[in-house]
């Protein structure tokens, strides 16, 4: 149980393109998403909180209009990258929990996008 | 938010038991404490939550003392499959639900 489905898992485009990423959580009602972006052997960083039906709440010095999150449903929320450009390449990982805002519901995560910027 | 300290990064042989301390000196009575594992090019995979006392599972262990400052992540016999990096997350309600990802463990196992 509790799988997270994301996709696409690699991405290659040209500068200016934007990206849609999705993540879908495929056996329960996720009432929180939250997306991160991963450098080279580096930890995960929180880039933005997705309540179903509200707007996200992005993180100190992510561009809301450069990264654009809907979670329009219980069990899909997206991430889209406008505008891309070589220095928005990077990993990208979703997560996904029943919790809400308790703690003792654990993140189940996406298997990640790489985003690739020419 | 609870801050984590984790090491960097350890070593072990097939076949040991593994242990991986991690620190968190503000955690908040609210918060639970959650171990994740990741392997390069991929998401982390939930390994084990806990909030007090002793938890197990089909692949770990998780120790808490009375007083929550840390805990330790207890994987037995490892194989060369759990190579990876594990990271401690503690996780709280604040007015909304956010976890912060500290540096996490590096663990490499060898045959």
């Amino acid at each position: 149980g509790a799988v997270v489905s994301q996709h696409p898992s690699r991405v290659i485009c040209k500068s200016g393109t934007s990206v849609k990423i999705e993540c879908r959580s495929l056996d329960f009602q996720a009432t929180t998403m939250f997306w991160y972006r991963q450098f080279p052997k580096k930890s995960l960083m929180l880039m933005a909180t997705s309540n179903e039906g509200s707007k996200a709440t992005y993180e100190q010095g992510v561009e809301k209009d450069k990264f654009l999150i809907n979670h329009a449903s219980l069990t899909l929320s997206t991430l889209t990258v406008t505008s891309a450009h070589p220095e928005d390449s990077s990993f990208y990982i979703c997560s996904a929990t029943a919790g809400g805002g308790y703690s003792n519901q654990p993140q189940h995560f996406g298997d990640g996008t790489r985003l690739s910027i020419l | 938010l609870a801050k984590t300290t984790q090491p960097i990064s350890m070593d072990s042989y097939e076949g040991q038991e593994v242990n991986i301390t991690c620190s968190h000196n503000n955690i908040a009575t609210n918060d639970y404490i959650t171990w994740y594992q990741q392997f390069p090019s991929q998401g982390p995979r939930f390994i084990i939550q806990g909030y007090k006392t002793k938890v197990t599972n089909e692949v770990a262990s998780l120790f808490i003392p009375a007083d929550r400052k840390s805990s330790t992540l207890s994987l037995p016999r490892v194989s060369l499959s759990d190579t990876a990096v594990y990271y401690c997350l503690v996780g709280g309600y604040t007015g909304g639900f956010k976890t912060i990802f500290g540096a996490g463990t590096r663990l490499f196992v060898k045959a």
